[in-house]
Parts: structure tokens; sequence; C-alpha cells
């Protein structure tokens, strides 16, 4: 079956600007986690959803960025007037319930310019 | 807070080498405990995962057995393969929904 989708791969923006950034999870998979990854590091917790309710959001690191998911299904991770140091590779990962495997997405590669 | 270590990369090595990397943690308590596996242009893929003390993880080859007193979840694998270039991250939970990912460990197999 199809895995964790993002959408876009890859984004280039400029600083300022709004960036959405989309993730379709495992068909089923009831929870949704969002994680930020900078090069040469590994993964960093920012949010986490239990179907349409954001369970967790102490890993978002100021309130230019909030996450959604409105429906249990799609979740859309936004971030306002962007600066350079927002480049990172925006990872999401999906579980068919709380505390279960957590399966990846491709990532979408984020370039501030 | 809890944290992983990792051992530094990048590590290279020849086609049927015995690969080791070094993971320990810090946690209060007994997380759960997993390897994941980075290959070149894919996203993370579980490799394997050991939820208790003693418990080992195995998957393609690969091996980590979760020591409780010494704090370490080392990745082996006997006989290692072009294939198995990639980067590959330690984790842990605790049973909650956020992971603690490690820096990440570079391997390279040589022909």
């Amino acid at each position: 079956g199809a895995g964790v989708s993002q959408s876009p791969r890859y984004k280039v923006t400029k600083r300022g600007q709004d960036v959405a950034l989309r993730c379709d999870p495992i068909s089923g998979h009831v929870s949704l986690y969002w994680y930020r990854q900078a090069l040469g590091q590994g993964p960093e917790f920012l949010t986490y959803f239990n179907y349409e309710a954001q369970q967790d959001k102490s890993g978002l690191p100021n309130d230019r960025f909030s996450a959604e998911r409105p429906e249990g299904s799609i979740s859309t991770l936004t971030i306002q007037r962007t600066e350079q140091r927002d480049s990172a590779m925006y990872r999401c990962a999906s579980s068919l319930r709380r505390r279960e495997t957590q399966y990846f997405g491709p990532g979408t590669r984020l370039l501030v310019l | 807070g809890d944290s992983v270590t990792q051992m530094e990369g990048p590590v290279t090595l020849s086609e049927e080498a015995f690969l080791t990397i070094n993971c320990t943690y810090t946690a209060t308590g007994y997380p759960s405990l997993f390897w994941y596996v980075q290959y070149p242009g894919e996203g993370l893929q579980l490799l394997l995962k050991a939820t208790k003390a003693d418990d080992k993880g195995s998957n393609k080859g690969f091996e980590a057995t979760y020591r409780k007193e010494t704090t370490s979840f080392h990745l082996e694998k006997g006989s290692v393969q072009v294939s198995d270039s990639a980067v590959y991250f330690c984790a842990l939970n605790f049973g909650n929904e956020k992971l603690t990912f490690g820096t990440g460990t570079r391997l390279t197999i040589i022909p």
C-alpha cells in the first residue's frame, strides 16, 4: 500500500514569505507527527496529532510555526514569515495508533533565501 | 533531558566486513530503543527495535541488544554489503509519541 507522502519535496522561498508543507499519512493511521532535521543532525520532534487533535506542540520553535489536521487525515505545517534559520528537512510520520511504530515520509527540503 | 549519543561518522568499510555502530542513551527510566535507516534518496525506515532490557531486535542481518547496565543499543552486522550504505539513526522514546534521535552515522561500503 501507499506510504506516507509529503509535498512539495523541495521548496525554495524568500525570507519573509509564508510556506505550507503537506503530509498525507498512511490510510487509516490515527497518529501523525512532524519532525525537523537540520543538515548533519537527527530529526527533532515538532508536534503530534491524534486524529484531528493536536496533542503535543512542545517542539514548535516559536509562534511562526503552526500545524493543523482538520479532518484527522492530511496535515499541514505552516511557517509564517520564514527566516533563513528555518531551512531544513521537514519530516512527517504516521502510526496506526498511539505509541506504535512511526512510518516516515520522504520529507520536504525547505530552503529559505 | 533524554538524549542519544551515536558513534561519529562517516564509517567506511569493505564488503563482508563486520559492522558495529555504537549508540548510548541518557534517560530517566527505561525507554524503547530503535534503529532507523535512511537509504540514499529515501525516507527514514525502521530497521529494528527493542522495548525492554535484554531484548534483541533483528532485521536484514542487523542486530542490536538493549543493555540496561551500559545504557547502550549498539548496531551490529556480521557481513556488510554495498547495499547497506546508508545513514543510520539510533532513537528512543518512552511509549509517548516523541522520538528522540541521535545525530546519525553515515556508512559507506566499498566493493
